[in-house]
This record gives C-alpha cells, sequence and structure tokens, in this order.
C-alpha cells in the first residue's frame, strides 16, 4: 500500500513569515500534486511535479520533487492571510498505467496565516 | 462555468438507511472518481470510472458501497444501510481522459452526516 505521509498537520503563523510543508513516502510515484482546499469546496490543483529533483515556482510559492521521486515540499514565502487553507499533496503511482490518475493524499496541512 | 456538480450538498440520515449521491462530471470528461474525506482519515480514493472499462473499485470499504455510471456521465454512489463510521464529505472529481497526468476537478462534495 502505497502511503504519503504529510506534515505538520496544523500550522499557525504571523504575515510575513516563511513556510515549509513535507510530503514523504517510502513509495516512488510517477509524479506529485499539491492541491488547496478551501472549507465546502473541493481541492483544487496548484502544481504537478513529474521530474525527480524537479522545481516549480507559482508566486510566492516553490514546490520540489525530492531527486528519488518518493518526497516533495511546498514552501511558502512572507505568508499572507490570503494562503489560509488546506493544503494536500497527492501522489500518482506507476502501478495504474493508463488506468492513471487515482491520487493517493497526504493527511493535509492546515494553515492559518494570522494578519 | 461549468464545473463538477453534486447533490445534495448536504444530507442527514438515520442509521440503517440507504443513501444515493448524485455526481455531474464536466462535460466531455471520460473518467470519473470517487473519493471520501474524513477527519480520522483524510482524502481517499474509492472508485474510478474510465470510458466503458471497468470501474477500478478497490478503494470501497465495504459491499454497502456502489457506484454506477450511466452513459458515460453522471455517477451515482449508493451506500447501503448507513453506518455512523459513513459520515464524511464525498467528493467526486473528473478528468478528460484518465491518464496519470491529467488534473482532476473536483466538486464541492456531499457532506453525509448518519446519525
Amino acid at each position: 500500500t502505497q502511503l504519503l505521509e504529510q506534515s505538520p498537520q496544523f500550522l499557525s503563523i504571523q504575515e510575513g513569515e516563511n513556510l515549509t510543508v513535507y510530503c514523504n513516502s517510502s513509495s516512488v510515484f510517477s509524479s506529485l500534486q499539491w492541491y488547496r482546499q478551501e472549507p465546502g469546496e473541493g481541492p483544487v490543483l496548484l502544481v504537478t511535479v513529474v521530474t525527480g529533483g524537479e522545481v516549480k515556482k507559482l508566486k510566492r510559492l516553490t514546490f520540489q520533487f525530492g531527486d528519488a521521486r518518493k518526497d516533495s515540499s511546498l514552501h511558502i514565502t512572507a505568508a499572507q492571510p490570503g494562503d489560509t487553507g488546506l493544503y494536500l499533496c497527492a501522489g500518482v503511482g506507476f502501478r495504474f498505467g493508463n488506468q492513471g490518475g487515482k491520487l493517493i493524499f497526504g493527511q493535509g496541512t492546515e494553515l492559518s496565516v494570522k494578519p | 462555468g461549468a464545473g463538477v456538480s453534486q447533490s445534495p450538498s448536504n444530507k442527514v440520515t438515520e442509521k440503517g438507511k440507504d443513501v444515493e449521491l448524485r455526481c455531474d462530471p464536466i462535460s466531455g470528461h471520460t473518467a470519473l472518481y470517487w473519493y471520501r474525506q474524513s477527519l480520522g482519515q483524510g482524502l481517499e480514493f474509492l472508485i474510478y470510472f474510465q470510458g466503458n472499462s471497468a470501474p477500478d473499485k478497490s478503494g470501497l470499504p465495504s459491499d454497502r458501497f456502489s457506484a454506477e455510471r450511466t452513459g458515460g456521465s453522471v455517477s451515482t454512489l449508493t451506500i447501503q444501510r448507513t453506518q455512523q463510521e459513513d459520515s464524511a464529505v464525498y467528493l467526486c472529481a473528473s478528468s478528460f481522459q484518465g491518464v496519470v497526468l491529467d488534473t482532476q476537478y473536483f466538486g464541492p462534495g456531499t457532506r453525509l452526516t448518519v446519525l
């Protein structure tokens, strides 16, 4: 069974601080995705990382895929209250082949950024 | 915009009753997924439909859970003889082809409460 361990589960910080969320597994994934979810809504895709060692930037958010494709991180620079929400990592395994797309989610990180 | 829609948005039922949850995917999307999000378990995969292929039911927690997709579009998730542990938010997602790097678009979910 492929599992994703996400940490921390809860994070409360002040506006302007930096933070990093980690997503770790003992399994290799073909790609890894990060989502953000607001209360009462479904998750919305932020980014997909595919290549080991890949780094992607989305404004103040930086996403990294580990060299071995088993872990990923999300770093937010100068957090703002608008960044508040639930952040989820999700992995896609190799074994799903052309039936791919089944996502394995981490437990999520509940981020609160206070003004 | 025509996103993924789900109904009802909230459902309260008594233990032992059957419930049906509906998902309308984005028009033209051939892949449809059901996930369940609960406090203790995070977001977990339930079932996946891709075109005319046999569905991947590997995530269904028990034989009380079933799903069908009619005409390659609308899907219904049925839970028979509901139990209190079935209380969760049930999320539906669709993607264009269901291949590994397809973006999954999530609906707002149905919050099920079993009393």
